[in-house]
């Protein structure tokens, strides 16, 4: 099975700030990742897949990148919305696995 | 606008049985693979099952293989999860999902709860 791990478990980030999150596989995926956004109490959501593509009405203040074993969740400028716990998950092959996740959270 | 609405989580003892169900609507249910997800308290998503668009192609996690049987009904837009001697390790959030491995769309999740 591909184990994905995520790195920090969790930030803290000022509104405005630049956050990174991280993301590796123990093999590699090519750009079969994906990442998703929860909030406290609800169901994740799927915001980046493919590795880079934003799904359709995911702000542009997101971007992933990063391809083969090490994957790279960026908000450019995050906003009091976007504090939550976020989830990638590699959809290369069976069994599907998810990352531990990062939350992050406001300083 | 898609909706999947999930029911029949509950408390049921170990070594018990239970079926969950989805209830989709806003997009053709019969041409989508199907998933179920879960999430047991303070951890992430876990991937439970999986199933092709005519039921013909399923998959599971090693865990489960054997104990759970995905399934789907098209005519109704609903997909099943039935789950057999379960156990406390299977609390859990039971999420309905769109997708085979990009899980595109979440219901709002059903609570199983094994316990004594």
């Amino acid at each position: 099975d591909i184990q994905m791990t995520q790195s920090p478990s969790s930030l803290s980030a000022s509104v405005g700030d630049r956050v990174t999150i991280t993301c590796r596989a123990t093999q590699s995926i090519t750009t079969n990742l994906i990442w998703y956004q929860q909030k406290v109490g609800k169901a994740p959501k799927f915001l980046i897949y493919a590795a880079s593509s934003l799904q359709r009405g995911v702000p542009s203040r997101f971007a992933g990148s990063g391809s083969g074993t090490d994957f790279t969740l960026t908000i450019s400028s995050v906003q009091p919305e976007d504090f939550a716990t976020y989830y990638c998950q590699q959809n290369n092959s069976m069994p599907r696995t998810f990352g531990g996740g990062t939350t992050v959270e406001i300083k | 606008e898609v909706q999947l609405v999930e029911s029949g989580g509950g408390l049921v003892q170990p070594g018990g049985s239970l079926r969950v169900s989805c209830a989709a609507s806003g997009f053709t249910f019969s041409n989508s693979w199907m998933s179920w997800v879960r999430q047991a308290p303070g951890k992430g998503p876990e991937w439970v099952a999986s199933i092709k668009q005519d039921g013909t192609d399923k998959y599971y996690v090693d865990s489960v293989k054997g104990r759970f049987t995905i399934s789907r009904d098209n005519a109704k837009k609903s997909l099943y999860l039935q789950m057999n001697s379960l156990r406390a390790e299977d609390t859990a959030v039971y999420y309905c999902t769109t997708g085979g491995g990009n899980f595109g769309n979440w219901g709002q999740g059903t609570l199983v709860t094994v316990s004594s």
